[in-house]
């Protein structure tokens, strides 16, 4: 089946700072989404991205389909920021998760 | 626009006790459904999703069942409760693989 491995697993980072997260999937998919897990658990969409680039806010999202992989960037980092953002691919019915990337914004 | 309730937010049970979670979807006609874990730290795990009324399908032998009784309806339920069902169980659902997935707001389930 699909793989999907995201990195770096940890991130800690300066309030202000700027920070890529990288997703890898083994195989071509049609719906590549990406999450942020609060620190209460609830998923927040943040985009769906099957191709192409997206932006909203200081969050945007790119997606390289032939070469299986996305890029989310965040910029100018807040403390409301952290927590655990997840990369989840499509095939067929189910979503294929990553194991996420934790971050941490320090004041 | 469409929404999903998932209650209770929280739960502690005893080993050995039933458990029901009950996962309703407004605004959308069959959807797909799923119920989803999480251990502590880590990703989630799909355990169990459904295309339509009284069709499951379970990706992980466990402990857990699934129903659907309704259209918008997808419960998760177990006989008698393990240690290791505690976990935090997210329902979601999405029209096919191809479309952007939502999530409710998830049960913390704790077995004591």
């Amino acid at each position: 089946g699909i793989q999907v491995e995201q990195s770096p697993p940890d991130l800690i980072l300066q309030e202000g700072a700027n920070s890529t997260l990288r997703c890898n999937f083994s195989d071509s998919v049609n719906n590549l989404q990406w999450f942020h897990q609060n620190p209460w658990g609830q998923l927040i969409n943040l985009f769906y991205i099957p191709s192409g680039t997206k932006q909203n806010g200081r969050l945007s999202a790119t997606t390289v389909a032939t070469e299986r992989y996305s890029l989310l960037y965040i910029s100018s980092s807040q403390t409301t920021d952290s927590g655990v953002y997840f990369c989840a691919v499509g095939s067929n019915y189910q979503l294929i998760w990553g194991a996420g990337t934790k971050l941490i914004i320090k004041p | 626009s469409q929404t999903i309730h998932q209650w209770p937010a929280t739960l502690v049970q005893p080993v050995g006790s039933p458990l029901s979670l009950e996962c309703t979807v407004e605004g959308t006609s069959n959807p797909n459904l799923y119920w989803y874990r999480q251990a502590a730290g880590r990703g989630l795990q799909l355990l169990f999703y459904s295309v339509g009324i009284g069709q499951i399908s379970s990706e992980v032998p466990q402990n857990l069942s699934a129903s659907r009784p309704q259209d918008r309806q997808f419960i998760l339920s177990s006989k008698k409760l393990l240690l290791s069902d505690s976990g935090f169980y997210l329902c979601a659902w999405h029209p096919d693989g191809d479309t952007e997935a939502f999530f409710g707001q998830g049960t913390r389930l704790t077995v004591v």
